[in-house]
């Protein structure tokens, strides 16, 4: 099946530092790409919707400044936790819909982010 | 405001025997509905979905039932492995098929006991 990734798999940095993470479909284009976040033992919630070429969609009470999308090309979406802070620590997802064979959504193996 | 709500959070079965897991949702509108599975510190895998015009769809080991009326939907594996206990979650589509934002339940832990 289709292939997603993601990188780094773990960080961990200091509260106030800036912390990017990239979501790469292998196999397929995505113009579209979402972000999730999981805390331990809830459920995976929404946070954005990425677009290539245009301005990610954020969910209800996810601080766009806060965390910054950009879909750079029709393979790459990037996650930046601005002036990250211990309750930004979490399990974060990105999933990409591929549309020409399967028609299903691919998650990535996510990326665990502590913050100290 | 949970839309989609897995109330069981945990379930164990032996080995062999039928594993069932359970999924409520609250949104009429929500017409696709999907299955996926996840281990720790892992990215949730694709099992099966199913399409609200139908009422079951099936997948070798794995068979999803969808109860409209009742905004219910039941995912079914049959003989169950060891190799099944993860996390299951389900997850619902508000905009229309599989490719579109998702909507998770809390996840079900199921333990498959040899």
């Amino acid at each position: 099946g289709a292939v997603v990734s993601q990188h780094p798999s773990w960080v961990i940095c200091k509260s106030g530092t800036s912390v990017k993470i990239e979501c790469r479909s292998l196999d397929f284009q995505a113009t579209t790409m979402f972000w999730y976040r999981q805390f331990p033992k809830q459920s995976l919630m929404l946070m954005a919707t990425s677009n290539e070429g245009s301005k990610a969609t954020y969910e209800q009470g996810v601080e766009k400044d806060k965390f910054l999308i950009n879909h750079a090309s029709l393979t790459l979406s990037t996650l930046t936790v601005t002036s990250a802070h211990p309750e930004d620590s979490s399990f974060y997802i990105c999933s990409a819909p591929e549309l020409q064979g399967t028609d299903t959504q691919y998650f990535g193996p996510g990326t665990r982010l502590t913050v100290l | 405001d949970q839309q989609v709500k897995q109330n069981s959070p945990s379930l164990s079965v032996q080995e062999g025997r039928i594993s069932i897991l359970n999924c409520d949702y609250t949104n009429s509108m929500f017409d696709y509905f999907l299955w996926y599975k996840k281990y720790p510190a892992e990215g949730p895998t694709f099992l099966i979905s199913i399409s609200s015009i139908k009422d079951k769809n099936e997948d070798g080991r794995f068979t999803v039932f969808l109860n409209k009326s009742a905004k219910h939907l039941s995912l079914h594996i049959v003989p169950s492995q060891p190799g099944d206990s993860a996390v299951y979650f389900c997850a619902a589509s508000p905009y229309g098929g599989a490719t579109n934002k998702l909507i998770f339940g809390t996840g079900t832990l199921l333990a498959v006991q040899p």
